[in-house]
């Protein structure tokens, strides 16, 4: 596996269900994100992740809780979600965190969530 | 705040026009910029970027320069290909993104 990986790619699930998105990066970064991406919207940034040490968290609700057990893994815990959190979760890495020059990042294709 | 602001689409062109998405921003500083690209079914791929004032990035045919009097970082290309038809993010380097531009490219 090279680059990002994300799973799974597609998921629904209740809004009573308690679910985790998986997030796997094969390049030695750094840093790690979370973004929401829903129709119609600017890319969201969630979460930030520095040497597995949060440093971000963008006003997200509760029910989304982020892991970051080591550098090259991040998950996202779901519980008690609504329909509007309905959208496609996209994980990303980086060599170093934000805010430094040229730093691009690197995305997973996403896993796209469903919530009934 | 920092912020990008990015022209609406969508954008429908033929094969082989030029392209023009317009991008400015507003940033304290000198951020890098960038321009991400995401196909259907895909996440966000980098396109090209550039670091400081008047670096011009450039890849598969497409460039931007970073105008920093304007304060804009326009990406263009002379001659699109349907295989170009995506989503179009620019960006800033502190994770901030555009709205995304959707570009549709007929034959």
């Amino acid at each position: 596996e090279t680059g990002v990986t994300q799973t799974p790619r597609h998921l629904v699930m209740g809004m009573t269900n308690k679910k985790s998105l998986k997030c796997e990066q094969h390049l030695g970064h750094n840093a790690m994100y979370w973004y929401k991406q829903s129709a119609k919207k600017p890319l969201e940034l969630m979460f930030v992740y520095s040497l597995e040490e949060r440093v971000e968290n963008n006003s997200v609700p509760s029910r989304f809780s982020p892991e970051c057990p080591n550098s090259s893994h991040l998950f996202l815990h779901l519980h008690t979600l609504q329909p509007e959190d309905s959208a496609l979760y996209l994980c990303a890495s980086s060599q170093r965190p934000r805010a430094s020059g040229g730093n691009e990042q690197y995305f997973g294709p996403g896993t796209r969530l469903t919530v009934t | 705040g920092d912020s990008v602001t990015q022209m609406e689409g969508p954008v429908t062109l033929s094969e082989e026009a030029f392209l023009t998405i317009n991008c400015t921003y507003t940033a304290t500083g000198y951020p890098s910029l960038f321009w991400y690209v995401q196909y259907p079914g895909e996440g966000l791929q980098l396109l090209l970027k550039a670091t400081k004032a008047d670096d011009k990035g450039s890849n598969k045919g497409f460039e931007a320069t970073y105008r920093k009097e304007t304060t804009s970082f326009h990406l263009e290309k002379g001659s699109v290909q349907v295989s170009d038809s995506a989503v179009y993010f620019c960006a800033l380097n502190d994770m901030r993104f555009g709205a995304g531009t959707r570009l549709t490219v007929k034959p």
